[in-house]
């Protein structure tokens, strides 16, 4: 069984501060890892995906999440936020055994960037 | 390319009622899934798809139906609807291994 967790339901910062959203996750092979964000009223947007590599990520919108395997996290991060990253952040996982396996989603984080 | 489009974006039914949500995507891609979403509880897995004619169970299949008769065409049918399923629709499509892409939703209301 996989599972993930995302243990912040909200994450209040500052404009300008560093933005770190934690996930924790639990398969039993390898995990392919995904950050999605969701903006009011839409749909989810993919960020970044951990499938193998380097252990630190680069996406879009200058984030960057950082996979590891010791602590089975895969920590969202922007060394800056903007008042336009204020939204839901969804942490997925899925076993990499298997090209058809389900993703497995996160309850997901409220983050609020304040001016 | 559209991605992946539903239909409608808002619906309000009466319980008993049944009525189609529509998924399509032009991406060729082989897996599609529905999500609902809910507050506090994430997206969670109501059906999927890994091609056309093969359709599988989630975590929360009960009071849905689905089919795929085509590669693009993914609808979710609800037979009889209860106040339960007011939540919002998302559908998503991909490739074997790679990222998932989300459709813009379906917020439905059953009163």
């Amino acid at each position: 069984a996989q599972s993930v967790a995302q243990p912040e339901d909200q994450v209040n910062v500052a404009e300008g501060n560093p933005l770190t959203v934690k996930c924790t996750y639990s398969v039993s092979g390898n995990p392919y890892l995904f950050w999605y964000v969701q903006y009011p009223n839409r749909g989810l947007q993919f960020l970044l995906k951990y499938i193998t590599g380097d252990n630190l990520v680069k996406g879009s919108y200058g984030f960057e999440a950082e996979f590891n395997k010791s602590q089975t996290s895969f920590h969202l991060k922007k060394p800056s936020a903007l008042v336009s990253d204020s939204a839901l952040y969804f942490c997925a996982v899925r076993d990499i055994e298997g090209s058809w396996g389900k993703l497995q989603f996160g309850a997901g984080t409220q983050v609020v960037v304040t001016p | 390319n559209a991605g992946v489009t539903q239909t409608p974006k808002f619906q309000v039914l009466k319980t008993g009622q049944s009525m189609t949500l529509q998924c399509a995507q032009d991406m060729n891609h082989e897996y599609m899934s529905w999500y609902r979403q809910d507050p506090g509880m994430g997206l969670r897995l109501i059906h999927y798809s890994v091609g056309a004619g093969i359709t599988d169970q989630g975590e929360v299949p009960n009071g849905y139906n689905v089919s795929r008769s085509t590669t693009e065409d993914f609808p979710l049918r609800l037979l009889s609807a209860a106040p339960s399923q007011t939540s919002v629709y998302f559908c998503a499509s991909r490739h074997q291994t790679y990222e998932q892409y989300f459709g813009p939703g379906t917020r439905l209301t059953v009163t």
